[in-house]
């Protein structure tokens, strides 16, 4: 079964531009959970989407948003880049409610913000 | 405020030792996990416990939850140069909304 999957990998921005990430979970797992990670903050909860919804949100300005769509496949945006975002974006999927929501995660995308 | 902290936070020890890394918090989880996360790539889950006092074993790797459910720790014996990686916790506070808290990270070398 193939893992999850992120793309780009890496990724070069300017500040004031906007970026789109992209994640396909496990094949069957409904949710998907996006999380950034950088060496101050350590891995930070962005929100999380079941069924095209999103069930949780973490403490990211609206800057940040995402969505999910009907094959569960899962884009973050994040407008208006700031020298701050730059990290690495961890995608996980899970199977959903009642699977005590072990994450398998993507190998992530890099993002650097110049 | 972190809900969950690591301890040590960074690691480094001779192959072959053993090793003990901690997860404490202040709240209570219903359940907890550990992830081990190389670089380049994403946390890879190692186990999920559930039940206060459980422990469980994965091949040289022991962990354990807390009789009250709010701390946790992974013990590796004989460590090996592969065991390196970061280590993170991660709780979620309520069943059937298991939003996932992440602790603060161990970095955990072993020196040939």
């Amino acid at each position: 079964k193939a893992g999850v999957t992120q793309t780009p990998r890496y990724l070069i921005k300017t500040r004031g531009q906007q970026v789109t990430l992209s994640c396909s979970p496990i094949s069957g797992h409904r949710s998907v959970s996006w999380y950034q990670q950088t060496p101050g903050q350590g891995l930070q909860f962005l929100f999380e989407y079941f069924s095209e919804t999103q069930r949780n949100k973490g403490n990211f300005p609206g800057r940040f948003s995402g969505r999910q769509f009907s094959n569960s496949r899962s884009e973050m945006n994040v407008s208006t880049l700031e020298l701050g975002d730059s990290a690495l974006y961890l995608c996980a999927s899970t199977r959903g409610p009642g699977s005590y929501n072990e994450q398998f995660f993507g190998p992530g995308t890099r993002l650097t913000v110049l | 405020t972190q809900l969950l902290e690591q301890s040590p936070q960074f690691l480094s020890i001779q192959e072959g030792e053993n090793l003990t890394v901690y997860c404490n918090s202040s709240s209570v989880f219903s359940s907890l996990q550990w992830y081990r996360q190389e670089p380049g790539e994403g946390p890879v889950l190692l186990v999920t416990v559930v039940t206060g006092g459980e422990v469980k074993k994965l091949k040289r790797l022991t962990f354990q939850f807390g009789d009250a459910r709010k701390d946790s720790s992974l013990h590796i014996t004989a460590a090996q140069p592969g065991d390196t990686g970061l280590y993170l916790c991660a709780g979620a506070l309520d069943f059937g909304n298991e939003k996932l808290t992440f602790g603060t990270g161990t970095r955990l070398t072993i020196i040939p």
